[in-house]
């Protein structure tokens, strides 16, 4: 599992709430990233840090963000959650071979 | 678990037969494929991997073929058994948006019968 874990693994929340989801890393990759999995979607990026500070937005960012002010940790933040928000969100890393692993994942829903 | 998919399509073999999933990928300066297997409740878990110059490349059980005139790629798992039940899903990597990032297929679902 590459050292990755995601908390919280499940959370219901309402409408125009903010909700921040972690993913703790322990091996110090460089790059992190955050997915959402929908059905009938593949995997999709929503942001991803190359390092401390350093982050960028992916395919699907709008009403996201995120921080990384540690390497181990990357925060993914859902400012004020809407209901296509609701999904399941995995957070990953990219080691030196440049292979991704995931993490076990959160599903969120927002009623 | 996390749902992965209500509508992807499905492969239903036989323990014991031999199972081949494809994909095909739409950037044809992607030089990276991988094939991930995600169980129910799980996160995708790294299965195999193959660069753009080679054309197969084997691993325990399993085999991935890629043909790049066509922009085809396959899973070949050898005599499936019921722990093999997943979805499988191929990604590409490859340059979208300016940058470089990988991009996943929808998958496809492997159900195993005894």
């Amino acid at each position: 599992d590459a050292g990755i874990t995601q908390s919280p693994r499940h959370k219901v929340t309402e409408t125009g709430t903010p909700v921040t989801l972690r993913c703790h890393q322990t091996e110090n990759h460089r790059y992190m990233y955050w997915y959402r999995q929908d059905p009938g979607h593949g995997l999709r990026l929503i942001h991803y840090s190359y390092g401390v500070k350093d982050t960028d937005k992916g395919e699907v960012s709008d009403g996201y963000s995120v921080s990384r002010s540690k390497t181990e940790d990357f925060l993914l933040t859902l400012e004020s959650a809407t209901s296509s928000q609701t999904s399941v969100y995995f957070c990953a890393i990219k080691d030196v071979y440049n292979e991704q692993f995931f993490g076990p994942g959160t599903r969120l829903t927002v009623l | 678990g996390e749902s992965v998919g209500l509508h992807l399509p499905t492969l239903s073999v036989q323990e014991g037969d031999n199972s081949i999933i494809n994909c095909a990928y739409s950037n044809s300066a992607s030089d990276y494929f991988i094939w991930y297997k995600q169980e129910s409740g799980k996160g995708p878990q790294f299965i195999i991997d193959i660069r753009s110059n080679m054309d197969k490349r084997q691993g325990q059980r399993v085999t991935v073929l890629l043909n790049k005139t066509v922009k085809h790629l396959s899973l070949q798992i050898a005599a499936t058994q019921p722990g093999d039940s997943a979805v499988y899903f191929c990604a590409e990597n490859g340059v979208s948006g300016g940058y470089n990032k990988l991009i996943f297929g929808a998958g496809t679902r492997l159900a195993v019968h005894p």
